[in-house]
This record gives C-alpha cells, sequence and structure tokens, in this order.
C-alpha cells in the first residue's frame, strides 16, 4: 500500500507570493491533517478535513487555507507568502480516531 | 494551552543504554501517542495508549500513562545507533466528534556508538 504522497517536496517563494501543497493520502483514508514544523514553534496544527469537510482548525490567519478533494486528496494554500512562513509542511492521513500516517513534508523557503 | 511539554529537551546516552523521555500536558486526554522523526523527515508513529490504559509494550518501546499526573513516559531499552532521532509526544482531544492531536516540542536523541 503506498504512503502519503506530498508535492512538490522543495520548493522556494519570495515575500508575497502565493504556493499551493498538494497531498494524497493512503488508500481508504478519508482524514487529512496538516502541520507546520519550524525550530521555534515546533509541530503546530493547521487543519483537518474528513470527507471534503475541514473538521477541525488550528490558530493561523486567512492567509492559510486548505480543502479535500471527493478522492480525499487534499491541498493547502498560503497566500501573500511571509518570510515566517519558511517551515516543513507536513500532511498526514489516517482513517478516523487511529494514529497518524505522514508524508515526507513540503520543505517551503521564502525569500 | 492544550500543548504538551517533553523532557529532556535533548538526551545523549551510549549505545545499550536506556533512555526515557516524558512528556506532560494539562488537559484530559482521549489517548495519547508517540512518534519518532528522523532529521527533516515525517513522522513515524510508534505507540498509541488509551487514556483508561496505564502501560504499553511494542518491542523495545514501553510507554505508561499517569492520567492522575496528566504525564507520559516513553522508554526505549538497549539502544541502537539507528534510534538517533527526534522523539514526539501527541495528547489526542475529541472535538466535535473529530479528532485533534497536539504535539509536544520532542525530545531530540542521539545515540553514540
Amino acid at each position: 500500500k503506498a504512503g502519503v504522497t506530498q508535492t512538490p517536496r522543495y520548493l522556494i517563494k519570495t515575500r508575497g507570493q502565493q504556493v499551493t501543497l498538494s497531498c494524497s493520502p493512503i488508500s481508504g483514508h478519508r482524514s487529512v491533517s496538516w502541520y507546520q514544523q519550524t525550530p521555534g514553534q515546533g509541530l503546530q496544527f493547521l487543519f483537518e478535513y474528513f470527507s471534503e469537510t475541514q473538521r477541525n482548525k488550528g490558530n493561523f490567519p486567512g492567509r492559510f487555507s486548505g480543502r479535500q478533494f471527493s478522492n480525499s486528496r487534499s491541498e493547502m494554500n498560503v497566500s501573500t507568502l511571509e518570510l515566517g512562513d519558511s517551515a516543513l509542511y507536513l500532511c498526514a492521513s489516517s482513517l478516523q480516531g487511529r494514529e497518524l500516517f505522514f508524508g515526507e513534508g513540503s520543505r517551503l523557503t521564502v525569500l | 494551552s492544550q500543548q504538551g511539554e517533553e523532557d529532556p529537551q535533548a538526551l545523549s546516552i551510549q549505545e545499550g543504554e536506556n533512555a526515557t523521555m516524558n512528556c506532560s500536558y494539562k488537559t484530559s486526554i482521549n489517548n495519547l501517542q508517540w512518534y519518532r522523526q528522523n532529521s527533516g523527515r515525517g513522522l513515524v508513529h510508534l505507540i498509541l495508549i488509551r487514556s483508561n490504559e496505564r502501560e504499553k509494550h511494542s518491542g523495545r518501546l514501553r510507554v505508561t500513562l499517569d492520567t492522575s499526573k496528566k504525564s507520559s513516559s516513553l522508554l526505549i531499552t538497549a539502544s541502537r545507533a539507528a534510534d538517533t532521532a527526534s522523539y514526539f509526544c501527541a495528547t489526542v482531544y475529541i472535538i466535535q466528534g473529530a479528532q485533534k492531536l497536539v504535539f509536544g516540542q520532542g525530545t531530540r536523541l542521539t545515540i553514540n556508538p
């Protein structure tokens, strides 16, 4: 069974641009969560989707948004990028109420 | 904040020794999970312990949970160089029927050969 796939793995953007990250969950997993990891703040919860509905949202500004498609694939978007958005963005999928399976992450650098 | 706290932040031991990491949290949980992360990679789930369980084993891993003290510990026995990684506890809450995981800051474990 294929694991969680995140694309792109690495990307560099400049301030003010926007970025879209993609996540393909494990087949059969309908829950997808997104996390931001930085050295200073650690792992911060962004949002969780289940069957195309956002069920939980972390304390991030509205520049951070996401969505989930009918095949459970998910995307997250960050608009008007700031230097502080540089981070490893991790996606995880799970069966409801079970452990998370993480992708390898998308490392975003904002210059 | 619901975020758990882990200690120590960093731990360096010799191969073959045991490593113990601790996690404390503030509010009642549904379950607690431990994850491992190799540098710059995704997290890998190690073990899940439910709020009504006190101890769980998986191979060389032993996890305890004390809900009265709101704390958990992860013990890795007979450590190996390959155990070098960061270890995170995640406290799990049920909010409106959905589970929400809150991760601690992690313990960076170094196993010296």
